[in-house]
C-alpha cells in the first residue's frame, strides 16, 4: 500500500532561519510527488510536482527535492507570512489518486 | 474568479439527517475528487469522477453517494448521517487526472 510521512509534525522557525521539511514515501511506481501548502479554512495550494529522483524545483524560497525514498521541502530565509501546513503526496503509476501525509505545521515567528 | 467553488462552508445537522454538499469548477478540467480531511488533518480520497463517470470509488460506506450531472459539477450527497462523518470535505479538479490538482475551500460538517 502507497504510504506517506512526513516529519516533523510541528516547525517553529524564526524569521530568517533556514530548515527542512521531510517527505518519506513508499509507492508502486512513482508517477509523481507533489507538495501543497494549507493555510487554516482553506484548501491545499499546489506549490510543486517532481517526478525522479535528483529533480529540484524552485520558487521563492522554497526548494523542493526529491529522491528515490523521499523528497525535502527546503525553507530558506523565512518568512511568517510562510507559517502553513505543509502536505506532502504521492501518485502511483496507473493512479488517478493522491495519497498524502498528515502534514508539517510551520510557524516563523517575526 | 473562484476556480473551485463548494457550498456550503459550513454545515451542522443533527445525525440520522440526509445532506448534500455542492461543488462547481471553472478551470474546464475533466475530472473531479471529493476527498476527506479528518480531525487529525488526514487527508483521504473518497471518489473520483472523470467526464461524469466513477473512476475512484474507495472504501466509502454506501450512505455517501457522489452525482455529477456534468463534467463541471460533482455533488455529494450522504443519508443517514452520523457522528463520525463530521470532517472537512473537500472538492478537486484536474486536468487528465495527471495534472495537480486543485482544491476547493472545504465544507466542514459537524453532526451533533
Amino acid at each position: 500500500e502507497d504510504q506517506v510521512t512526513q516529519s516533523p509534525e510541528a516547525l517553529r522557525l524564526q524569521e530568517g532561519e533556514s530548515s527542512s521539511l521531510n517527505c518519506s514515501y513508499t509507492v508502486s511506481g512513482l508517477r509523481g510527488l507533489f507538495w501543497y501548502r494549507q493555510d487554516p479554512g482553506k484548501g491545499p495550494e499546489f506549490l510543486f510536482t517532481l517526478y525522479s529522483a535528483g529533480e529540484e524545483k524552485e520558487k521563492e524560497r522554497l526548494k523542493a527535492t526529491l529522491t528515490k525514498k523521499e523528497s525535502f521541502l527546503h525553507i530558506t530565509a523565512p518568512k511568517p507570512e510562510d507559517s502553513a501546513t505543509y502536505l506532502c503526496a504521492v501518485q502511483a503509476n496507473g493512479s488517478e489518486k493522491l495519497v498524502f501525509g498528515k502534514g508539517t505545521k510551520l510557524t516563523v515567528n517575526p | 474568479d473562484t476556480a473551485v467553488s463548494q457550498t456550503p462552508k459550513y454545515l451542522v445537522t443533527q445525525m440520522g439527517n440526509d445532506k448534500s454538499i455542492k461543488c462547481e469548477q471553472n478551470l474546464g478540467h475533466d475530472t473531479m475528487y471529493w476527498y476527506k480531511q479528518d480531525s487529525k488533518k488526514f487527508l483521504k480520497i473518497m471518489f473520483s469522477y472523470n467526464n461524469k463517470e466513477l473512476i475512484i470509488n474507495e472504501t466509502v460506506p454506501n450512505r455517501f453517494s457522489p452525482k455529477s450531472p456534468d463534467k463541471a459539477h460533482l455533488n455529494l450527497h450522504i443519508n443517514s448521517l452520523e457522528l463520525g462523518d463530521s470532517a472537512v470535505y473537500f472538492c478537486a479538479s484536474s486536468q487528465d487526472g495527471e495534472r495537480p490538482l486543485h482544491f476547493g475551500n472545504g465544507t466542514r460538517l459537524t453532526v451533533t
